[in-house]
């Protein structure tokens, strides 16, 4: 079974602190997504990664960055934590294009709290 | 631009009766289309994907979803419900983005409850 591993399932972090989120997936995936999940707006896409070192933003960029150095781990950085990015974060993962099942595999979540 | 709507916030169903969650999407081209599910404090679960060939899918769990490409919808359905299927359902649609990666854009869920 692929999976998605996401280091923490609960974060407490004061406001200005840098965050960071780690994931790891363990099928050699290409593609590797953190998403925002908040309620009534689903999930929407921070940035994407098609490749080591390589990344895309999605659609809500601003107060994130992330880093890919190794294929399989993929980090989310807050540089500087407010309150509104209170959320839970996704990470996701995929196989590249025309590389076999097209679904994405999504770790546990981490739900970030910000004071 | 891709976007998916899921009209209903929340679906209330009586156990043991049929049920249906509702997805229409707009997307470029062919669309590829999933259903996922998401229990509570956990991450998405795949239940099932329609990417060409016949428009009734079966899925995980007993789930299947109906391609209407002239409605542009993709409904997920279930012949009974269970007290376990009670969860958040979300539909998504994948595209290709600038050549490198095929992302997902997702509605904004409906919470279904199915009551014993």
């Amino acid at each position: 079974d692929v999976k998605v591993t996401q280091s923490s399932r609960y974060l407490v972090k004061r406001t200005g602190e840098k965050v960071f989120l780690e994931c790891v997936q363990d099928m050699d995936h290409e593609n590797m997504f953190w998403y925002r999940q908040d309620p009534g707006l689903g999930l929407r896409l921070i940035y994407f990664s098609y490749d080591v070192k390589m990344k895309e933003k999605g659609d809500i960029p601003e107060g994130y960055s992330v880093s890919r150095e190794k294929k399989e781990r993929f980090s989310l950085i807050l540089e500087s934590a407010s309150t509104n990015q209170t959320s839970m974060y996704l990470c996701a993962s995929s196989p590249g294009l025309g590389k076999g099942n097209t679904e994405a595999f999504f770790g546990q979540g981490t739900r970030l709290t910000v004071v | 631009a891709q976007s998916v709507a899921q009209p209903e916030d929340q679906v209330n169903v009586a156990e043991g009766n049929p049920l249906t969650v509702k997805c229409t999407y707009s997307v470029s081209g062919n669309p590829y289309l999933f259903w996922y599910v998401q229990y509570p404090n956990r991450g998405l679960q795949f239940l099932l994907k329609y990417i060409t060939g016949d428009n009734l899918v079966k899925g995980s769990y007993g789930f299947e979803a109906e391609f209407n490409k002239s409605q542009t919808s993709f409904h997920l359905k279930k012949p009974s419900a269970l007290v376990s299927d009670s969860a958040l359902y979300f539909c998504a649609v994948s595209h290709i983005s600038s050549g490198s990666a095929r992302q997902l854009t997702f509605g904004s869920g409906t919470q279904l409850t199915v009551l014993p």
